[in-house]
């Protein structure tokens, strides 16, 4: 079946823009994840959406929200981008099961502002 | 509250070699669930494997083995035979029952070199 799909994969921005991400979980899974990796704080946990329905966050700032959509597709925003915003964001598929059940990840979409 | 610790930050070893990455984590909870990652340069996180804190049999999957011990918090993971496509990041991951969140170690960067 088909994985976790990202979009776009790259993307160049300047200081105060603002851009949106998107992420496609695998089919049947209800759940999506996001997070960010830097090379100074690794991979942080900034969402998880469930049923169109936010039901965790990370301690990031107001600036950085997301949304999920009927077909299980959300979408992740951040707006008045910064210099430290640049990284790699990487969306998470699940069941949504709270317990073990795994994580698939995406290839992730790679921002870099300017 | 959750913590990861990979206090390896990169490994260097030559093919054939084996290598044991280490993990250390820290819980309140009593139920809970470890995991490994690989990511390569693709940037996609790949799922190795999944422990449940019940759980504390080791596992071994073809040349990859993982060593769970209750006792010093730890889990580690263990490559027999390495060879280079076996390079990548290797993350260590952490979560908690009742919550769709997973908390990473830094990660170790492991270098086969033929």
């Amino acid at each position: 079946k088909a994985g976790v799909t990202q979009t776009p994969r790259y993307l160049i921005k300047t200081r105060g823009q603002q851009v949106t991400l998107s992420c496609s979980p695998i089919s049947g899974h209800r759940s999506v994840s996001w997070y960010q990796q830097t090379p100074g704080q690794g991979l942080q946990f900034l969402f998880e959406y469930f049923s169109e329905t936010q039901r965790n966050k990370g301690n990031f700032p107001g600036r950085f929200s997301g949304r999920q959509f009927s077909n299980s597709r959300s979408e992740m925003n951040v707006s008045t981008l910064e210099l430290g915003d640049s990284a790699l964001y990487l969306c998470a598929s699940s069941s949504g099961q709270l317990g073990g059940g795994e994580l698939f990840f995406g290839e992730g979409s790679r921002l870099t502002v300017l | 509250a959750q913590k990861v610790t990979q206090a390896q930050t990169e490994i260097s070893v030559v093919e054939k070699e084996d290598v044991t990455l280490d993990c250390v984590y820290e819980t309140r909870d009593t139920t809970y669930y470890l995991f490994w990652y690989k990511q390569p340069p693709s940037g996609e996180l790949v799922f190795l494997i999944r422990r449940n804190s019940f759980d504390e049999q080791n596992e071994i999957s073809g040349r990859y083995s993982w060593n769970f011990q209750k006792s010093t918090s730890s889990f580690n993971f263990t490559i027999t035979a390495s060879q280079v496509v076996d390079s990548a990041v290797y993350f260590c991951a952490l979560k908690e029952e009742g919550a769709q969140k997973l908390v990473f170690g830094q990660g170790t960067r492991l270098t086969i070199n033929p």
